[in-house]
C-alpha cells in the first residue's frame, strides 16, 4: 500500500519550454501531496506543500509564478515549470502524506534536464 | 531556529553493525523519522518514532529520546545493497518535515 506515481521519470527540453509532471497516490487519497527539489549530493529541499482544491504554499525564495501546482483531486497534484532555464534542471521528487502523522511516502522522481 | 544534524558520511563492514546518529532542534515535535536513498531514487520509508525507546524492524532498528532531542538509526547485519544515504527528518508542531542533510553509508566488503 501507500503507492506515489510520477510521470513521466525523464524530461530533457529546450531552454523557454514549460514542463508539467504529475503526481498521483494510486491506492489512497493523500491529505496532502509534497513537491521537492534536489540537486546532486545534497538533499531534499521542500518547493511546496499542496492540499487538494486549495492554493499551494510555497516556500520561501521559490517562485509561485514559475512553478505552479494544481492539487485538483486527491489523488494527484501536477508541477508545471514553466520557461523552463538549464538552472532548473534537478530532480523533482513529490510525496503524498496518507494520515495525520505526517508519513510520507515519494513518488519515484523526475529527472528535468534543460537544455 | 529548527535544525537537524547527522554526520555527512559513515563506513562499515559488510556483515557488520552501524548507528547514524541526528539531533533536531525544532518548534514544537510530532515525530521523527528514518527514509533511505539510494542514488539516484527517491527516498524510502523506513521508520517513525513519536515515542521514547527502541522500535526495531528486522535488520533496522530506530531510537528516540525527545528530552535530548535525538535519534539514532541502528542497522545491523550489512549487506552492500545497504549503501544508501539516510535521511532524518522531524516533524515540527505545524506538522512540517525538517529533514537533515543525510548521511551516506559506504558499505565495504
Amino acid at each position: 500500500g501507500a503507492v506515489v506515481s510520477q510521470h513521466p521519470s525523464w524530461v530533457i527540453c529546450k531552454s523557454g519550454t514549460s514542463v508539467k509532471i504529475e503526481c498521483r497516490s494510486l491506492d489512497f487519497q493523500a491529505t496532502t501531496m509534497f513537491w521537492y527539489r534536489q540537486f546532486p549530493k545534497q538533499s531534499l529541499m521542500l518547493m511546496a506543500t499542496s492540499n487538494e482544491g486549495s492554493k499551494a504554499t510555497y516556500e520561501q525564495g521559490v517562485e509561485k509564478d514559475k512553478f505552479l501546482i494544481n492539487h485538483a483531486s486527491l489523488t494527484l497534484s501536477t508541477l508545471t515549470v514553466t520557461s523552463a532555464h538549464p538552472e532548473d534542471s534537478s530532480f523533482y521528487i513529490c510525496s503524498a502524506a496518507l494520515g495525520d502523522d505526517g508519513t510520507q511516502y515519494f513518488g519515484p522522481g523526475t529527472r528535468l534536464l534543460v537544455l | 531556529g529548527q535544525n537537524i544534524d547527522q554526520p555527512t558520511e559513515m563506513t562499515a563492514t559488510e556483515g557488520a553493525i552501524v548507528q547514524i546518529n541526528c539531533t533536531y532542534q525544532t518548534s514544537g515535535f510530532n515525530g521523527l523519522f528514518w527514509y533511505q536513498q539510494h542514488a539516484g531514487e527517491a527516498p524510502t520509508f523506513l521508520s517513525y518514532n513519536v515515542l521514547d525507546g527502541l522500535e526495531e524492524k528486522g535488520r533496522f532498528s530506530s531510537f528516540l529520546s525527545r528530552s535530548k532531542g535525538y535519534s539514532y538509526l541502528l542497522l545491523k547485519e550489512l549487506q552492500m545493497k545497504d549503501s544508501a544515504s539516510y535521511l532524518c527528518a522531524a516533524l515540527d508542531s505545524n506538522y512540517q518535515l525538517i529533514w537533515g542533510a543525510g548521511t551516506k553509508l559506504i558499505i565495504k566488503p
